[in-house]
């Protein structure tokens, strides 16, 4: 059985950083391309970050772009999302997810909530 | 970036009722090297983490019952749910993966009637 167990969340101070990580199970990670995707109180989803199977090439949205760095330890199939620079505008329920064949994600952790506020 | 449209908002519906909801793309979700449409259905439970449903436009994914249809292709796509039980009272989002960034529609709430 797939499982994508996110920690890391909590509440930060805008400008502050914080490191989320996700532990995978039940699937061969180092097979897959990740994600991260989230949603803030109330409204839809948003797409944040993609890595590669391998780790080789990432994708960013514009809005964390040199702010968020998301990358993998495929030894320990772990997932993380290093975030930088907080806004208030970047709290939201975080999710980890195993991008399948293109940019569709087929299994999905039970989010971590981020909240950024003084 | 590919702007997503669901229609309707919300829904109210009653059980056993067919339900049909709408998302249409800003640019065709069509391939035409591989007539593939790079579209996906998620559901959404209150409380819970969203469920991929269907991608490719139509195929259902393992597990999910046959009574939720993906159709469309281009820029128009629907998804149907033939006979709606009380379990699947949810938010419903359409994703293209044509292009990155990936974008999501802003959703269908379905709600008792």
């Amino acid at each position: 059985e797939v499982q994508l167990v996110e920690s890391g969340g909590g509440l930060v101070q805008p400008g502050r950083s914080m490191k989320l990580s996700c532990a995978a199970s039940g699937f061969t990670f180092s097979n897959y391309g990740m994600a991260w995707v989230r949603q803030a109180p109330t409204k839809g989803l948003e797409w944040v970050a993609t890595i590669s199977y391998d780790g080789s090439s990432t994708y960013y949205r514009d809005s964390v772009k040199g702010r968020f760095t998301i990358s993998r330890d495929n030894a320990k199939s772990t997932l993380y999302l290093q975030m930088n620079s907080l806004r208030s505008e970047d709290t939201a329920t975080y999710y980890c997810t195993r991008a399948s064949t293109g940019h569709y994600f087929d299994y999905w952790g039970q989010g971590v909530m981020v909240t950024v506020s003084s | 970036d590919i702007v997503m449209t669901q229609t309707p908002s919300s829904q109210a519906v009653s059980a056993g009722e067919k339900v049909t909801m709408s998302c249409k793309s800003s640019q065709s979700l069509l391939y035409s090297e591989n007539k593939k449409n790079y579209l996906a259905w998620y559901q959404q439970k209150p409380g819970q983490s969203p469920k991929l449903l269907i991608s490719w436009a139509s195929t259902r994914e393992s597990g999910v019952p046959d009574r939720f249809i993906g159709s469309g292709s281009g820029t128009d796509f629907t998804l149907t749910i033939s006979s709606v039980q009380a379990e699947d009272l949810a938010v419903y989002y359409c994703e293209q993966y044509y292009d990155t960034p990936p974008t999501f529609g802003g959703g269908t709430k379905l709600e008792l009637k």
